[in-house]
């Protein structure tokens, strides 16, 4: 069974500029939650989506944003990039709500 | 809000010992507890849930604790590998707090084992 898959592997883009990840999901998982990994810190809740609608959003501001589609995987968006965007973004999925299964992540710099 | 410790500091034991990790965490407690494996660069791998109504947990050579009385849970290794070397990652269920489905991670705690 394939696990949680996400590109690209590495971003880099300039402070003001938009970035898109994205995350599929295990087979069958209905739930994606994105976090967010600044170096040398712990995890950072971001989204959660669940059946094609946003369900919980974290502490971030409104430029993070991002969309599930019927297929369950799912889009982070960052737009007007800052230096401190840089970080480790990790997608996870999970089919009740419990343990979560996280992607290999997409490594953002912002320059 | 919640607060969720680990020790920051890195944990260095002998290979073939038991490595003991723990987390704690303020104010409400959560219905579950989960612990993750995180190798550098890479995303955290599920190891084990317990439940607040559950003491104790085990899967091969993991153990997990749940004190809730203490706030506590801890994690235990027996016969450490070096291979067992990473962070270890501490997650609490946001349920009860927030009503929604959501887990808060604490920092980690980085276990090297020494052959």
């Amino acid at each position: 069974e394939a696990g949680v898959t996400q590109s690209p592997t590495h971003l880099i883009k300039t402070r003001g500029q938009q970035a898109t990840l994205r995350c599929s999901p295990i087979s069958g998982h209905t739930s994606v939650y994105w976090y967010q990994q600044a170096l040398g810190l712990g995890l950072q809740f971001l989204l959660w989506y669940d059946e094609g609608e946003e369900r919980n959003r974290g502490n971030f501001p409104p430029r993070f944003s991002g969309r599930q589609f019927p297929n369950y995987s799912s889009e982070l968006n960052v737009n007007a990039l800052e230096l401190e965007d840089s970080a480790l973004y990790l997608c996870a999925s999970s089919l009740r709500g419990d343990e979560q299964y996280f992607g290999p992540g997409t490594r953002l710099t912002v320059t | 809000s919640q607060k969720i410790e680990q020790n920051s500091e890195a944990l260095n034991i002998q290979e073939g010992k038991t490595a003991t990790l723990t987390c704690n965490y303020t104010n409400y407690s959560p219905a579950y507890l989960q612990w993750y494996r995180q190798d550098p660069g890479r995303g955290p791998v599920f190891l084990l849930l317990i439940r607040e109504n559950e003491k104790e947990k085990r899967k091969e050579r993991l153990k997990v604790t749940f004190d809730t009385t203490l706030k506590q849970s801890l994690f235990h290794i027996t016969a450490s590998q070096p291979a067992d070397s990473a962070t270890y990652l501490c997650a609490l269920d946001m349920r009860r707090r927030t009503g929604r489905r959501a887990l808060t991670f604490g920092s980690g705690t980085r276990l090297q084992v020494q052959p």
